[in-house]
């Protein structure tokens, strides 16, 4: 149980583009889902919170027009880039939490490429 | 905030042999939890331990023990007869009342045959 996935698993996009992540709980309702990018070789930083309903809270530091994020229901949140530049090439991944303070399960990843 | 430290960028152990991780935190929060993650090459974060800070019993997975010292804010984290499959990062992290997880830097641990 409590398996996250995430699609596309590695993306290769045109400066200038959007680009939308999906991360689905598959077998759990997530009342709340996280997104969280890595650098190579380093940790994961939390960009945003959301909460299913709600406006996602993002982190400081973290556009939120350049990363738009919507969570629809409670099994799927989507992270947009919007006009993806070189420096957003990263590493991108999802967690999701049934609810209270308890484990964050975490998707796979999508690997990122703007050239 | 709440701040999570790994202060061994690199561990290495013997297989078979016994390796401990280390970790510190500071809060103020009197009620969180604190985990240990494992990212191998593939990327996919694996959840090793997770310990409640209310409990004073240290949380035990087969050959995976935490050391929690809630007083001192430690939460190390110690392999039992290590395997090569063991070989990854580890991550470190606290989550408190925002329910928003902090990692650490991480530490890459290295098992030699």
């Amino acid at each position: 149980g409590a398996v996250v996935s995430q699609h596309p698993s590695r993306v290769i996009c045109k400066s200038g583009t959007s680009v939308k992540i999906e991360c689905r709980s598959l077998d759990f309702q997530a009342t709340t889902m996280f997104w969280y990018r890595q650098f190579p070789k380093k940790s994961l930083m939390l960009m945003a919170t959301s909460n299913e309903g709600s406006k996602a809270t993002y982190e400081q530091g973290v556009e939120k027009d350049k990363f738009l994020i919507n969570h629809a229901s409670l099994t799927l949140s989507t992270l947009t880039v919007t006009s993806a530049h070189p420096e957003d090439s990263s590493f991108y991944i999802c967690s999701a939490t049934p609810g209270l303070i308890t484990s964050q399960y975490f998707g796979p990843g999508t690997r990122l490429l703007v050239l | 905030a709440q701040t999570v430290t790994q202060s061994q960028p690199e561990m290495s152990v013997q297989e078979a042999e016994t390796v401990t991780l280390s970790c510190t935190y500071d809060t103020s929060e009197s009620d969180y939890y604190l985990f240990w993650y494992k990212q191998p090459p593939s990327r996919q974060m694996i959840l090793v331990i997770r310990q409640e800070a209310y409990k004073q019993q240290n949380a035990t997975e087969n050959r995976f023990s935490v050391n929690f010292q809630k007083a001192a804010k430690s939460f190390s984290l110690k392999i039992s007869d290590s395997q090569l499959g063991d070989a990854a990062m580890y991550f470190c992290a606290y989550n408190g009342v925002t329910k928003d997880m902090r990692f650490g830097a991480g530490t890459r641990l290295t098992v030699k045959p």
